[in-house]
C-alpha cells in the first residue's frame, strides 16, 4: 500500500531534550517536505527536499533540521525543542513538487512542556 | 501566505445545499490549482485539481472552476452531505518559488442537518 508514514503518532517531551520525527514513504517521490499545524495558522512549510542530499529551508525553519541520506526517509530534528514548538506536524511525499499530489503522513502531536 | 487568499474562513451551509469556496492567487504563471479536504483528526487528501489549460473540472459532487484572468479558482459541492463537513485548502504554486506550494488558511465548512 503507497503511504507516508510519521512516527511517532504523539510525543510528550521536555525542553532542550533533542528528539526526531521520523518519515518515510513508499512511493519512490522525489520531493517531501515537512509543515506545522497551528490553530489559525494552516499549514506552515518548515523545510523540503527535492531530491536525495538536496533540502532548503521553508517558511518557518528555525529550531530544525532535517536530513535526506536516502529517497525514501526524510526525519525531522529538534535539536532543542521549546513550547513554541508544540505542534502538529505532517510530513508529505510528492512525486514532483510541481502538479502532483501531495500525499501526507498521518500527523504527530507534539507537546514540549 | 500572503500571495494566497481564500474565502471563506467559515461557512455553514444546510445539508443539501451547495457550498463555494474561493481561493485567489498572485503568480499569472502558475498552472496548477489544487483543493485539499482535512477532516478533523486526521491528514489533508487532495480530492480535486485542476490545471490551467482547462476551465473546469467534476468529479460527482465536486467541482473546481478556473479563472485565470482574475486569478482565482473556486470549489464547489453539491448536495453537501455530512461528511462533507471539514477544513478545505487551496495550495498554488508559490510565485517566488519553483519548490513550493503556497497553502491557503484553510475554509472550515460546517453542515447543518
Amino acid at each position: 500500500e503507497a503511504q507516508v508514514t510519521q512516527n511517532p503518532r504523539y510525543l510528550i517531551t521536555v525542553t532542550g531534550k533533542k528528539l526526531t520525527v521520523t518519515c518515510s514513504q513508499n512511493m519512490n517521490h522525489e520531493y517531501m517536505s515537512w509543515y506545522r499545524q497551528d490553530p489559525g495558522l494552516g499549514l506552515r512549510q518548515i523545510y523540503y527536499s527535492m531530491n536525495v542530499e538536496v533540502t532548503d529551508k521553508g517558511d518557518v525553519p528555525e529550531g530544525y533540521k532535517v536530513s535526506r541520506k536516502e529517497k525514501r526517509n526524510f526525519p525531522l530534528i529538534l535539536e532543542s525543542p521549546s513550547p513554541n514548538q508544540t505542534s502538529l506536524y505532517f510530513c508529505a511525499s510528492s512525486l514532483r513538487v510541481m502538479n502532483t499530489e501531495a500525499f501526507f503522513g498521518q500527523g504527530t502531536r507534539l507537546t514540549v512542556v | 501566505g500572503e500571495n494566497v487568499e481564500q474565502h471563506p474562513s467559515t461557512l455553514s451551509v444546510q445539508e443539501g445545499d451547495s457550498a463555494v469556496i474561493k481561493c485567489t492567487y498572485s503568480d499569472s504563471a502558475s498552472n496548477y490549482f489544487p483543493w485539499y479536504k482535512q477532516e478533523l483528526g486526521k491528514r489533508p487528501q487532495l480530492i480535486i485539481d485542476i490545471r490551467s489549460n482547462v476551465g473546469e473540472k467534476k468529479d460527482q459532487r465536486i467541482a473546481v472552476t478556473l479563472n485565470k484572468t482574475a486569478k482565482h479558482f473556486s470549489l464547489h459541492i453539491t448536495e453537501t452531505q455530512p461528511e462533507d463537513s471539514a477544513v478545505y485548502f487551496c495550495a498554488p504554486p508559490n510565485p517566488d518559488s519553483n519548490y513550493q506550494l503556497i497553502w491557503g488558511a484553510g475554509t472550515k465548512l460546517i453542515i447543518k442537518p
